[in-house]
């Protein structure tokens, strides 16, 4: 069962301009985590909030979480032909504490 | 990266034949999980390990099973291979069940025939 759907499925942009992407969930969470992954590649963690935050920073990338409408943002500013890759929500939360992945959001910046 | 590797990294087979993936780990995190992606599908969870001998069923884990006797190594047996099970197969690994910030694998691409 998928609980985050990344919105759009993908995204094409010049460098240079910002990115943005969506993630809607179902259920209560503890955490949203948002992961990149280059082509043939594994996963690489980039950032996680917490249930509590309502957004945080690291370096050019923004999340935001909105518990109320269930969803969150990834806003990549400035973006760089190497931020070409997939991105991926994760949510945690459940008994069990499972990360729970959506399908994605493929995005190709253009020199 | 983190020091997560897996083996091998590619594996044609055929039906009905056993084949074993293995993931090494040398972070001495606790957590150790399975995820196959899929097209369409995303990345689902297999099973999952808290701890050596310790191990539980995901979402797809129907055709799989694991075993865990050491922190570092984790392994996940398809007893009978069948074409549905060509995926590529992610091992990945979490110090912390609060958070669970997970740390991927490079992925082992295999093809049932």
């Amino acid at each position: 069962s998928q609980q985050g759907e990344e919105d759009p499925q993908a995204l094409s942009i010049q460098e240079g301009e910002n990115a943005t992407m969506n993630c809607s969930y179902k259920t209560s969470i503890n955490n949203l985590q948002w992961y990149r992954q280059n082509s043939g590649r594994g996963l690489v963690h980039l950032i996680l909030i917490r249930s509590n935050e309502r957004e945080k920073h690291s370096g050019r990338l923004r999340v935001t979480l909105d518990t109320s409408k269930k969803s969150s943002s990834l806003l990549i500013t400035a973006s760089r032909a190497a931020d070409t890759a997939s991105y991926f929500c994760a949510t945690a939360g459940g008994s069990q504490g499972n990360l729970i992945f959506g399908k994605g959001t493929k995005l190709s910046v253009k020199p | 990266d983190a020091g997560i590797t897996q083996s091998p990294r590619h594996k044609v087979t055929e039906t009905g034949t056993p084949v074993t993936l293995r993931c090494h780990q040398t972070e001495n995190h606790r957590y150790m999980y399975w995820y196959r992606q899929d097209p369409g599908h995303g990345l689902r969870l297999i099973h999952y390990s808290y701890g050596v001998k310790d191990t539980d069923k995901g979402e797809v884990s129907d055709g799989y099973s694991v075993s865990r006797s050491k922190t570092e190594d984790f392994l996940l047996t398809l007893e009978s291979a069948t074409s549905s099970q060509t995926s590529v197969y992610f091992c990945a690994i979490s110090e912390s069940r609060e958070y669970n910030e997970q740390f991927f694998g490079p992925g082992t691409r295999l093809t049932v025939l």
